[in-house]
């Protein structure tokens, strides 16, 4: 079954201890992405990768790392989590070019206090 | 910059009823254009896109959208409302090239009462 698996789904933190949200699809996508969701605000796009070792930053990459060592696997970093980032999280797949289907993870809670 | 609005944050139907979710979008080139479904506690869903072609996209569980360019828009539409309809619904653009980024609205949390 096609699947784009993060984990944790929920997490309660403290400011500053760091945290990893992975990532992982089997589909074989060069593409991936993380996005956060909020309230009256939808989805914004955290950092993106092309392929492996190729990652950018996307709308919103403040306070945020990413890797991209194995195509798979796309882990979302936060070195010091702050209480703003308190969000809802998403990973994405997909093939690379514009128009193709993109598929979500089931969303990471994160709270940050 | 491509842009998308969603007129109405909160929309409520009678089971039974039509569901009309409207989706107006900003794009300097042609767009690709998409809605996705949020159940409570899960992942998006794709419910239909549309790329190139035929103007009247028909997706999951009897949904459709038409893509009307001179409106600039991408209406979502199911004629009869189902109780399993109550979700979240997204619409987006892509911002085309060589990256598949999506830009998103800020959402209709659609409720369907009996």
């Amino acid at each position: 079954e096609a699947q784009v698996t993060q984990n944790p789904r929920y997490l309660i933190t403290v400011t500053g201890k760091k945290l990893t949200v992975t990532c992982s699809q089997n589909m074989n996508h060069e593409y991936m992405s993380w996005y956060r969701q909020d309230p009256g605000l939808g989805l914004r796009q955290i950092y993106y990768s092309m392929n492996v070792e190729v990652t950018d930053k996307g709308d919103v990459p403040e306070g945020y790392k990413v890797s991209r060592k194995e195509k798979r696997n796309f882990p979302l970093i936060l070195e010091s989590p702050s209480p703003n980032q308190t969000s809802l999280y998403f990973c994405a797949s997909s093939l690379k070019l514009s128009g193709n289907t993109i598929y979500f993870g089931e969303g990471s809670w994160l709270t940050v206090v | 910059a491509q842009s998308v609005t969603q007129l109405g944050s909160h929309v409520s139907v009678s089971e039974g009823a039509l569901v009309l979710l409207r989706c107006n979008y900003s794009s300097s080139v042609p767009p690709y254009l998409f809605w996705y479904v949020q159940y409570p506690n899960q992942g998006l869903q794709l419910l239909l896109k549309y790329t190139t072609g035929a103007t009247l996209v028909k997706g999951i569980n009897g949904f459709e959208a038409e893509f009307k360019k001179s409106e600039t828009s991408f209406h979502l539409t199911k004629p009869s409302a189902h109780m399993s309809d109550a979700a979240e619904y997204f619409c987006a653009v892509s911002t085309g090239g060589a990256t598949n980024k999506l830009i998103f609205g800020t959402g209709t949390l659609l409720a369907v009462q009996p």
